[in-house]
């Protein structure tokens, strides 16, 4: 069975730092890895998709990297905001788009 | 872009009552939807794999009797709590895989079920 943790549960930062959120998994046979953004009472969000063959995707502000083979992916946010603030979840997807979230990282961003 | 609507949003129930929550893939056909549940300051937790026109696959652990699943068509998938309890308080959501399959798996927005 698939087992996803995130490493720190809580961050909180002043604005204009950088985020590096962690997370890691047991089973490499993965078919992809996705980075969401989930707001207090509303749904995902889904931020960066790395397809299992993929080293790194990057959109905006947001880089994630993957490391199939030691099970770990890593999120940078660059020059976080307030905005930034909300609890980010990791997911593995296995062959049959079933999903194996990690328990997710809080982030504020102080102003 | 798809979009999966989920509703009702928030419900709030008396112990002992039944709660449906659906799920309808708006502009395309899910074969496929999947329900998953998330306990507060824990992960989501897959519950079920809801498939149209035969039986849901339930999770280890998961009360197929309890939590009734119905995929009746192309684009719609009902998920029952049945006879509430304060302990099936939680966070429902479903998703449904578009046509790029795990590539694009679109969620509804969820359903806060407080059982009181």
């Amino acid at each position: 069975k698939q087992e996803v943790t995130q490493i720190p549960a809580a961050l909180s930062v002043p604005e204009g730092e950088n985020l590096v959120l962690n997370c890691s998994f047991t089973d490499s046979a993965i078919y992809n890895l996705q980075w969401f953004r989930q707001d207090p009472g509303k749904g995902l969000t889904s931020l960066l998709l790395i397809q299992s063959s993929q080293r790194e995707q990057t959109s905006g502000r947001l880089n994630a990297s993957l490391d199939k083979s030691s099970g770990r992916s890593t999120l940078y946010i660059a020059a976080s905001q307030p905005g930034d603030s909300a609890t980010y979840l990791c997911a593995v997807a296995s062959n049959d788009y079933k999903l194996s979230f990690g328990a997710g990282t809080t982030v504020t961003v102080r102003a | 872009g798809a979009v999966v609507s989920q509703h009702p949003s928030r419900v709030i129930c008396k112990s002992g009552t039944s709660v449906k929550i659906e799920c309808r893939s708006l502009d395309f056909q899910a074969t496929t939807m999947f329900w998953y549940r998330q306990f507060p300051k824990q992960s989501l937790m897959l519950m079920a794999t809801s498939n149209e026109g035969s039986k849901a696959t339930y999770e280890q652990g998961v009360e197929k009797d309890k939590f009734l699943i119905n995929h009746a068509s192309l684009t719609l998938s009902t998920l029952t709590v049945t006879s509430a309890h304060p302990e099936d308080s939680s966070f429902y959501i479903c998703s449904a895989p578009g046509r790029g399959g795990a590539e694009k798996l679109f969620f509804g927005s969820g359903t806060q079920l407080s059982v009181l």
